[in-house]
């Protein structure tokens, strides 16, 4: 059973520029969650989805950012016009429904030069 | 406002001894608490998890034990092993629909062998 995928692992995008990360989640699960872990510090949420729905994006910042979960495909997160306090790493977790456990990707570093 | 608290940035133990990392936490809402274990360049891995209905869950060498009235919990690894040498995160989540995972900033433990 394979874990939850991110691509790329790693992205290095100039300011202004766009980034798009993926994230396939565990197979059975239906309820994706989008983390950012700055520097030297935890991680942080930033937007629950299921299929076509956002549940909480109370952690996303209100410009620039955006995530979607279509019916088919990946989660999609989305940084326009990236600046260099965007640079982190981003990771996807995944759970299966009811279920409190979530289960990580390994992570997509975005680089902004 | 830094809900959930890991206030020992690092920890190193001998081999064969007992780890202990400690959490607190302010939310009294928090009803569902998570260790997660970090390598360099991966994604968090699920280790154990406790809800507030318990005071202690056990896993082969982890256990978890949760202090309600202090709004404390801790992650004991017996014996330690050098390849449990990792940042360990203590998460938190609310019940109902709000899943996300509130984090703490982690503790470096190293593992001496």
């Amino acid at each position: 059973n394979a874990g939850v995928m991110q691509n790329p692992r790693h992205l290095v995008r100039r300011r202004g520029q766009e980034a798009r990360l993926r994230c396939s989640p565990m197979k059975g699960h239906s309820h994706v969650y989008w983390y950012r872990q700055l520097p030297e510090e935890g991680l942080k949420f930033m937007v629950y989805l299921q299929k076509e729905n956002i549940i909480d994006e109370s952690g996303m910042p209100k410009e620039r950012f955006s995530a979607e979960f279509p019916k088919e495909g990946p989660s999609i997160l989305r940084i326009q016009q990236v600046v260099r306090g965007d640079s982190a790493a981003y990771f996807c977790a995944s759970s299966p429904g009811l279920e409190r456990e979530q289960y990580f990707g390994p992570g997509t570093r975005l680089t902004v030069t | 406002d830094q809900q959930v608290k890991q206030n020992s940035p690092s920890l190193s133990v001998q081999e064969g001894r007992i780890s202990i990392l400690n959490c607190d936490y302010t939310n009294s809402m928090f009803d569902y608490f998570l260790w997660y274990k970090k390598y360099p360049a991966e994604g968090p891995t699920f280790l154990i998890s406790i809800s507030s209905i318990k005071d202690k869950n056990e896993d082969g060498r982890f256990t978890v034990f949760l202090n309600k009235s202090a709004k404390h919990l801790s992650l004991h690894i017996v014996p330690s092993q050098p390849g449990d040498s990792a940042v360990y995160f203590c998460a938190a989540t609310l019940s109902g629909s709000a899943r996300q995972l509130t984090f703490g900033s982690g503790t470096q433990l190293t593992v001496l062998p």
